[in-house]
Parts: structure tokens; sequence; C-alpha cells
């Protein structure tokens, strides 16, 4: 399709275990954006992708949080040691370059839950 | 984290009536941006906008970019069933990219 796709768009998981969300961007898009979205809130940033450089990664919670975009298209969040907090949905946007006015484009998210 | 303030947080309203929203920061945002969610859906933009001052029009929906580029509102008018669903508001950081987004608007609509 021509949206920003994510996979799986449910996970559960038992605490402690590692999960891990795959995002495809719109094709061509640079920048590549996670944001967590917990329950009746708004998304908050995690991180965020220039082609593979990870430029911002200020918004990860915990060294728990791992990003990549090794070959500047498809990105991965990896949480490891999952706790019940990580609970929340997890958005991932692109963006056309890297001009920061560029709008970001959100795919519908994985939600995961932590048993 | 840093969010936006935005209200009211939730409104119930008739069909046809006008709907108006808005979202205050104490930082300045060079742009912002409205989004809606619906249920198990990830937000979708509705309006950007760059320029203080700047007032931007998508059908039924109006935009406007504060002159203090701290606020932002969003108005809907005529609204219709499909209306239905909560509405963001989000500024953008420059250095980074990031958005701070509001706790958003939940929009219910009465036939």
């Amino acid at each position: 399709g021509a949206g920003v796709s994510q996979s799986p768009r449910y996970k559960v998981a038992k605490r402690g275990q590692d999960v891990a969300l795959r995002c495809d961007p719109i094709s061509g898009h640079v920048s590549l954006f996670w944001y967590q979205q917990a329950l009746g809130q708004g998304p908050e940033f995690l991180t965020y992708f220039q082609n593979e450089a990870q430029l911002d990664k200020s918004g990860l919670p915990s060294d728990r949080f791992f990003a990549e975009r090794p070959e500047g298209s498809v990105s991965t969040l990896k949480i490891q040691r999952t706790q019940q907090e990580d609970s929340a949905v997890y958005l991932c946007a692109s963006s056309l370059g890297s001009n920061f006015n560029q709008p970001q484009h959100f795919g519908d998210g994985t939600r995961l839950s932590i048993l | 984290g840093q969010q936006l303030n935005q209200s009211p947080q939730s409104m119930f309203i008739q069909e046809g009536e006008d709907v108006s929203m808005n979202c205050t920061s104490s930082s300045i945002f060079n742009t912002w941006l409205w989004y809606k969610q619906e249920p198990g859906e990830g937000p979708v933009l509705l309006i950007a906008l760059y320029k203080a001052g700047e007032l931007t029009s998508n059908g039924r929906l109006t935009a406007q970019f504060g002159i203090t580029r701290k606020d932002s509102f969003l108005n809907i008018s005529a609204s219709i069933p499909s209306d239905v669903g909560i509405y963001f508001c989000a500024g953008l950081y420059n250095q980074g990219g990031k958005l701070i987004f509001g706790q958003g608007t939940e929009l219910s609509v009465k036939p």
C-alpha cells in the first residue's frame, strides 16, 4: 500500500520477554519517527531516523528500548525484558525529506500488551 | 513527557453544529499540525500550519497558527457523524523534528 505499514498490529507478551515491532515507511521517505501512545493520551516521541542514522533517541524511556533502521528504509523497535508499563500503542511515522517542515504520516500502530 | 494544553477534553454536539477546539503551549513552535485519530488507527493529518497568523482551510475544517506562535485553533463547521474521533494538535520542533502532542479532544456527534 501507499501508507506507513506496521506489524504486528497486536502483540501480547509475558513480562520479561523481548519483543520486536516493525515499521515500513512510505517509499522514498527519508525521515522515520517512533512514538508511544498510552491509553487516553497523545503520542509521545521516542526516536528519529534520517535515512539509517539515528539522530535523536532522547525519548526512549530506558536502555531496554532499542531502534534501528540499517538500510534506511524498514525500521525495528525492540523492547527487551518487557514490563507492564511498556503496554501501549507504538506508532511509526515517516516524512518525505530531512526538512523538518515536512508533515509526518502515521501508521496504524502496534498495540502491545504485557501480561 | 511534555505535552501541549488542548481543550476541551471532550465535546458532545448535535449534527450540523460548529465546533471549536484550541491548543496552547509555553513554548514557541514553528509549525503546528492538526491530526484526527479514530479507534484502532493512527493519526491522520488534517491541516499543517507553517507561519504565525496563517489561516488555512481544508473543506469544512479551518485552523489558525497563533500570532505568538504559542497557540492554534481548529474549527469544524456543520459537523456530520463521520467527524467523530479524537482530534490532536501537535507542535513541531525544528531541532530533531519531533512532534509534541496535545492530550486530544474527543468529539461525539449526535445525528
